[in-house]
């Protein structure tokens, strides 16, 4: 079993969408919680951070981690062209050795 | 842009052959990750160095070594190359170990092993 897991999409959707994009994860010790952005041939930018559980929320994007399910969202309300990327979870038990998941592909049609 | 920067941008390599890949850490940043990302794949860590000494290792085998300058800049070398090394090799700076909230990861290096 992969320490994270993540549905690979493809996602599309129509501009202005609600984008929901969600992963779990097995080690229960997982204390740090981030989201990325990767564009095609670039490296992942950093989007959202998370220490334990909770909601954090910065813009368009909100981060939920809810550590009695081990599950880890993304959220992304206005949904726009531009958010046309790959987005990856990761987490970490220590904030140095971060485990990833595989990545979502999402495409905002215009 | 983040201040982190790596090179080369992409380079070919045949399956035996040693290769070495550098990182220039953002400003300020003494701690250096790096990662191995195949393609369709989320990034996997391979190591971690701070103040010049590793200090975390992920499950790579010891032919992934790597060296961290006074100036904090890195390399990551590897030997021996085989068909599946084949990938994005992504580094990451931060200011000090586990301050994971400010690790910014540089555009990567491509390499293809034939």
């Amino acid at each position: 079993q992969k320490e994270v897991e993540q549905d690979p999409g493809p996602l599309s959707v129509p501009e202005g969408a609600i984008v929901s994009l969600n992963c779990t994860y097995s080690n229960s010790a997982f204390q740090y919680f981030m989201w990325y952005r990767q564009y095609s041939r670039k490296g992942p930018e950093l989007l959202m951070y998370t220490y334990s559980s909770g909601n954090k929320e910065d813009g368009r994007f909100t981060a939920q981690v809810d550590k009695s399910s081990k599950y880890i969202s993304l959220f992304i309300r206005d949904s726009q062209p531009s958010d046309s990327a790959t987005y990856l979870c990761a987490s970490s038990r220590t904030g140095n050795q971060f485990y990833f998941g595989t990545g979502t592909s999402l495409t905002v049609i215009p | 842009e983040t201040g982190v920067t790596q090179s080369p941008t992409h380079l070919i390599k045949t399956r035996g052959q040693q290769v070495t890949l550098r990182c220039s850490s953002q400003s300020g940043h003494n701690t250096v990750s790096w990662y191995q990302q195949a393609l369709g794949q989320g990034p996997q860590f391979i190591f971690q160095y701070y103040r010049e000494e590793e200090n975390g290792r992920g499950n790579f085998p010891p032919r992934f070594s790597g060296l961290q300058f006074p100036n904090y800049s890195s390399e990551l070398n590897v030997n021996a190359l085989e068909l599946d090394d084949s990938a994005l090799y992504l580094c990451a700076s931060r200011a000090r170990p586990g301050s994971s909230y400010e690790q910014y990861f540089g555009p990567g290096t491509r390499l293809t092993v034939t």
